[in-house]
């Protein structure tokens, strides 16, 4: 069955970078855009960005250009995702999701697969 | 601020019918898919509707989505105690370089 697990819970002071990683298992790895999505404490869902495992292409959203790079490892079917210059604000829990289907333009989105959730507090 | 627009909270007892409201712009909701997930407390995301009315399989047809120019609506039918959950609805952004975008969430209480 398709699985995606993420990697533990992270405390980081301001300033400085954090990787989260999201393990995928049940499927072609290749095959399937992922996203990243976080969600702060009490808050909603916000979209970080994707990327095409296949090639390694991304795409981010304007607010995370040039503190966010998504990145994956073909050989262990694994995606990650680097925030870096930290921020209290950035206090959070990250979740992978495997696109929905098949991704082009405006039709991507995270589908019935997401990783269980990495938190990352930011704090002094 | 949410790009997307929903109310804060929604309420209703078994067996009710209950709807859930996410308005847009031109950029989003007008001219791309809409799409609603479920999360329940503690839990990552669940996937609802996509492409505005589709359910994924195993996705009671009691939820139901509709679509009409910048809004979109998230309908449940015969209310159950396991639908209380926070309720999102998203869309693609065609603005600002492309994004998908989420609504504020709705929490649902059956009361």
């Amino acid at each position: 069955q398709v699985q995606l697990v993420q990697s533990g819970a992270e405390v980081k002071k301001p300033g400085a970078s954090v990787k989260v990683s999201c393990k995928t298992s049940g499927y072609t790895f290749t095959s399937y855009y992922m996203h990243w999505v976080r969600q702060a404490p009490g808050q909603g869902l916000e979209w970080m960005g994707i990327i095409n495992p296949s090639g390694g292409s991304t795409s981010y959203a304007q607010k995370f250009q040039g503190r966010v790079t998504m990145t994956r490892d073909t050989s262990t079917s694994t995606v990650y995702m680097e925030l870096s210059s930290l921020r209290s604000e950035d206090t959070a829990v990250y979740y992978c999701a495997r696109d929905g289907g098949s991704c082009s333009g405006g039709s991507c989105y995270p589908g019935n697969y997401w990783g269980q959730g990495t938190l990352v507090t930011v704090s002094s | 601020q949410s790009v997307l627009t929903q109310p804060p909270s929604a309420s209703g007892t078994p067996g009710q019918r209950v709807t859930i409201s996410c308005s847009g712009s031109s950029s989003n909701i007008g001219s791309n898919y809409v799409y609603w997930y479920q999360q329940l407390p503690g839990t990552a995301p669940k996937l609802l509707i996509y492409r505005n009315n589709q359910r994924p399989s195993g996705v009671p047809d009691r939820f139901s989505g509709s679509k009409s120019g910048t809004s979109a609506s998230l309908a449940i039918s015969g209310l159950r105690s396991e639908d209380e959950a926070d309720y999102y609805c998203a869309a693609w952004d065609d603005s600002l370089s492309g994004r998908l975008v989420f609504g504020g969430g709705t929490k649902l209480t059956v009361l």
